[in-house]
């Protein structure tokens, strides 16, 4: 099984601010992917980034993947009140099983 | 994209009762699907794997003689809490693969909130 770990595990910030959501997995991978999770909802993929890309733009999001230090990086420009929800990162790839993080959970003020 | 339904989306039971959740892909094939629960403020714990025409490979600590998984064809999959306890009650979401493309992405259906009284 393959687990991200994200951090910070909460956040809290203004509309129209820019939020950073930082991940950090342990083994090899073949792509990392963002979901996110609106309380007592199921989940929402947001963007793949595969092992071989340093970065990807998707909107208003950009994630950053460094396979060097085994970290990626999602930014939300321009926050939001709907951004408000909990962002979980995964490895992902091949047939294995994919195990979530604790997801970190943001909070966008109006 | 891909979408994955869920049904009941609620449900609440008595203690002692089986309870049936569908999953199921709308738009495409799914060769495995995945059932997770969610615990209040918790992240998603995979409960098992769901494997068309095969038995499921349940994670440890899972127990399959009570989470029965029926993966029956490439459509859906069901789990039954069989007898079930106020313990149980929890969110459960299932996911899937579409086997047509590189199954690198999971496709998640809405949750079941299931309550047991």
């Amino acid at each position: 099984s393959q687990q991200g770990e994200e951090d910070p595990q909460a956040l809290s910030i203004q509309e129209g601010e820019n939020a950073t959501m930082n991940c950090s997995y342990k083994t090899s991978i073949n792509n990392l992917q963002w979901y996110r999770q609106n309380s007592g909802r199921g989940l929402v993929h947001l963007i793949l980034i595969r092992s071989n890309e340093r970065e990807k733009h998707s909107g208003r999001l950009r994630v950053t993947l460094d396979t060097s230090k085994k970290s990626s990086s999602l930014l939300i420009t321009a926050s939001r009140a709907a951004d408000t929800a909990s962002y979980f990162c995964l490895e992902g790839g091949g047939s294995e099983k994919l195990v979530f993080g604790k997801g970190m959970k943001l909070t966008v003020n109006p | 994209g891909a979408v994955v339904s869920q049904h009941p989306s609620r449900v609440i039971c008595k203690s002692g009762t089986s309870v049936k959740i569908e999953c199921r892909s709308l738009d495409f094939q799914a060769t495995t699907m995945f059932w997770y629960r969610q615990f209040p403020k918790q992240s998603l714990m995979l409960m098992a794997t769901s494997n068309e025409g095969s038995k499921a490979t349940y994670e440890q600590g899972v127990e399959k003689d009570k989470f029965l998984i029926n993966h029956a064809s490439l459509t859906l999959s069901t789990l039954t809490v069989t007898s079930a306890h106020p313990e149980d009650s929890s969110f459960y979401i299932c996911s899937a693969r579409d086997a047509g493309f590189t199954q690198e992405t999971q496709y998640f259906g809405p949750g079941t909130r299931l309550l047991v009284l």
